[in-house]
């Protein structure tokens, strides 16, 4: 089946600093990656929807200059939290979308923890 | 937008007893229904969903989940649960024609020996 990963899959960072996690589609390619973010006990918040070779798309509350989304090829997207502060610290996960079955697959998740 | 609701946070339940999680949304289009299943510190893994056709899917590890459009219900069931079953479940909602998948508060469900 298809396969998405992340990484790193735990980073621990100090404020003020910036962080980049990257989403990976091994085995096939996504036009469409998503980008959640998940607090503990709690369901995932969509943060922004990347589209290969154009702006990201974020959903409203999310700051577009803070989380900084790169989606330079079809297998590759990228979330850079900049100046991270301890209340970023969270449970990111991507996802890439499969454009014939429409179904999500989902990488590992990132626990960042900022300091 | 959609919502989904999840009624129920926890659901206890004894080993080999069935269970049902609940899941109803909101939409007034056609819809595609997912339920996923996590892990303590995992992704999200994809334990079903419906699309179209058949109102009954099942899965392969027993699960099944009916789609019920009057309801606008996806209610997940297992006939007899196992200890291996215990995780968070989540309901998702996507739009047939649209982009975004919206997920439910999710359910976590404990299997008692």
């Amino acid at each position: 089946g298809a396969v998405v990963s992340q990484h790193p899959s735990w980073v621990i960072c100090k404020s003020g600093t910036s962080v980049k996690i990257e989403c990976r589609s091994l085995d096939f390619q996504a036009t469409t990656m998503f980008w959640y973010r998940q607090f503990p006990k709690q369901s995932l918040m969509l943060m922004a929807t990347s589209n290969e070779g154009s702006k990201a798309t974020y959903e409203q509350g999310v700051e577009k200059d803070k989380f900084l989304i790169n989606h330079a090829s079809l297998t590759l997207s990228t979330l850079t939290v900049t100046s991270a502060h301890p209340e970023d610290s969270s449970f990111y996960i991507c996802s890439a979308r499969d454009q014939g079955t429409y179904e999500q697959y989902f990488g590992p998740g990132t626990r960042l923890t900022v300091t | 937008a959609q919502s989904v609701t999840q009624l129920d946070s926890q659901v206890p339940v004894f080993e080999e007893a069935p269970v049902e999680l609940r899941c109803n949304y909101s939409s007034s289009v056609s819809v595609y229904l997912f339920w996923y299943v996590q892990y303590p510190n995992q992704g999200l893994q994809l334990l079903l969903k419906y699309l179209s056709g058949s109102t009954l899917v099942e899965s392969i590890n027993g699960f099944e989940a009916e789609f019920n459009k009057s309801q606008t219900s996806f209610h997940l069931r297992k006939p007899s649960v196992h200890i291996s079953d215990t995780a968070e479940y989540f309901c998702a909602v996507s739009e047939a024609t649209g982009n975004q998948f919206y997920f439910g508060t999710g359910t976590s469900l404990t299997v008692i020996p």
